[in-house]
């Protein structure tokens, strides 16, 4: 079982370009969340989706799109990188209310 | 007020000393509470869930106060091992769709 995995691992962005990062799961968990978390600041909830085709935004959405096709994935896409889009991000999942999360992504906009 | 608040430390104790600190959450309401550990640069860990009897795991004890709305964390005899930072969780409630309210971690740095 790898658990939840997250690519790229990091990645650097100008403003304005885009970018999709990936998260796959093969625990077959219905729940799936895309959180960031800044320096010295706890996670922010940036959406979520309770199963395959059904997703809602979290605390933080602005700037940000997602999709789940399959149980399995769910996609976080940046369409216009800002800097305030730098930060670092993890996906995770659950069956209830226990998350188990990727290794994260660290982003940097410059 | 922030819906749970933790002191950020860091806490320097020495190995083999007994640490604890505390978690404030503001919605009476929430139903269910966890502490995560996060190493540096790496993801949350589920380290235990809290429940309304207090448990204990090895070295860790979580205890919960529903009047005074803090839940808190001891770690016994600490280890080098135990250096991370550990996040306070909330479930805000039964409807939430299990979106989590996570503080912003305590830092505990333990010296040999």
């Amino acid at each position: 079982n790898a658990g939840v995995t997250q690519t790229p691992k990091f990645r650097i962005l100008k403003i304005g370009q885009s970018m999709t990062l990936q998260c796959t799961q093969d625990m077959n968990h219905n729940y799936m969340y895309w959180y960031r978390q800044d320096p010295g600041m706890g996670l922010k909830l940036i959406y979520y989706s309770v199963g395959a085709g059904i997703t809602d935004k979290g605390e933080v959405p602005n700037g940000y799109n997602v999709s789940r096709s399959t149980t399995e994935d769910f996609p976080l896409r940046l369409e216009l990188a800002a800097p305030s889009q730098t930060s670092v991000y993890f996906c995770a999942s659950s069956y209830h209310e226990t998350q188990y999360f990727g290794p994260g992504t660290r982003l940097l906009v410059l | 007020r922030k819906e749970v608040e933790q002191d950020p430390g860091p806490f320097n104790v020495p190995e083999g000393a007994t640490v604890a600190f505390n978690c404030t959450y503001s919605n009476s309401a929430s139903q269910s509470f966890f502490w995560y550990r996060q190493d540096c640069r790496k993801e949350p860990k589920l380290l235990m869930s809290v429940y309304s009897s207090g448990n204990e795991d090895g070295r860790f004890t979580a205890q919960l106060n529903r009047a005074s709305q803090y839940i808190s964390l001891l770690i016994r005899d600490s280890k080098l091992s135990d250096s991370a930072t550990y996040l306070c969780v909330v479930n805000p409630g039964e409807d939430s769709n299990y979106q989590l309210i996570w503080g912003a971690g305590t830092k505990l740095i333990i010296k040999p």
